[in-house]
């Protein structure tokens, strides 16, 4: 079965700052991998996705995120945070077949000024 | 398009009583999940439908909760009777299937007193 784990519950950096949010997963192929943000009382939004092709994946708001097989990781960065940014992060792996997202336990971002 | 649409926002009700969530999927898109999100158990899938036919309902707590899909616009989720245990904000979400992304709408915040 497909898992996710992401490692840090709560990062926090200051505005300005890089950033860098661990998502690790478990699946025997190629899976599809997501990054969503959630932010409070609201659904769930779609900040970047890989299903194949270039390892390098630009998304929304100047997120990108980076699929490496030989560590099952995609992790999400941006190079400079903004204070809107402060939300939750979830990674997400769907299996080619089941296409069913299952979703990680969400890492909080607090952006300090 | 208006993205999913999801009702009521926050539902309170008291033990025992049926509670009714109800989920407008995007127009076009032929597969529609179901999610619950708890702080403790994060975002977990209730139940899968692909043309309207549910496909994967091994993540639906207990008897208690059912879901339909009469058509392609329109799916319910029902908890009867509820219980204090099934607070939490349930998210629907719809895709087109295959390799595509599931979008998310805006939740339903249940608290059962």
């Amino acid at each position: 079965a497909q898992s996710v784990t992401q490692p840090d519950i709560h990062i926090t950096v200051s505005e300005g700052a890089s950033l860098e949010l661990r998502c690790n997963y478990s699946y025997g192929a190629t899976p599809y991998l997501f990054w969503y943000v959630q932010s409070p009382g609201q659904g769930l939004q779609l900040l970047l996705k890989y299903f194949s092709g270039d390892t390098l994946v630009q998304g929304i708001k100047g997120f990108e995120a980076e699929f490496k097989r030989s560590q099952s990781s995609f992790n999400l960065r941006k190079p400079s945070v903004h204070w809107s940014d402060a939300a939750e992060y979830f990674c997400a792996v769907a299996s080619v077949g089941s296409y069913i997202p299952t979703f990680g336990r969400g890492t909080s971002l607090i952006v300090h000024p | 398009d208006a993205g999913v649409i999801q009702s009521p926002r926050h539902e309170v009700t008291e033990m025992g009583q049926e509670v009714t969530l109800r989920c407008k999927p995007i127009s076009g898109h032929n597969s529609l999940f179901w999610y619950r999100q708890t702080m403790m158990r994060g975002l977990e899938l209730l139940i899968y439908f692909n043309n309207n036919v549910p496909i994967d309902d091994s993540g639906m707590p207990e008897d208690r909760f059912s879901a339909k899909m009469p058509n392609a616009s329109f799916s319910t989720l029902k908890i009867q009777p509820s219980e204090p245990r099934d607070s939490a904000v349930y998210f629907c979400a719809s895709s087109e299937g295959g390799n595509t992304e599931a979008f998310f709408g805006q939740g339903t915040r249940l608290t059962v007193v």
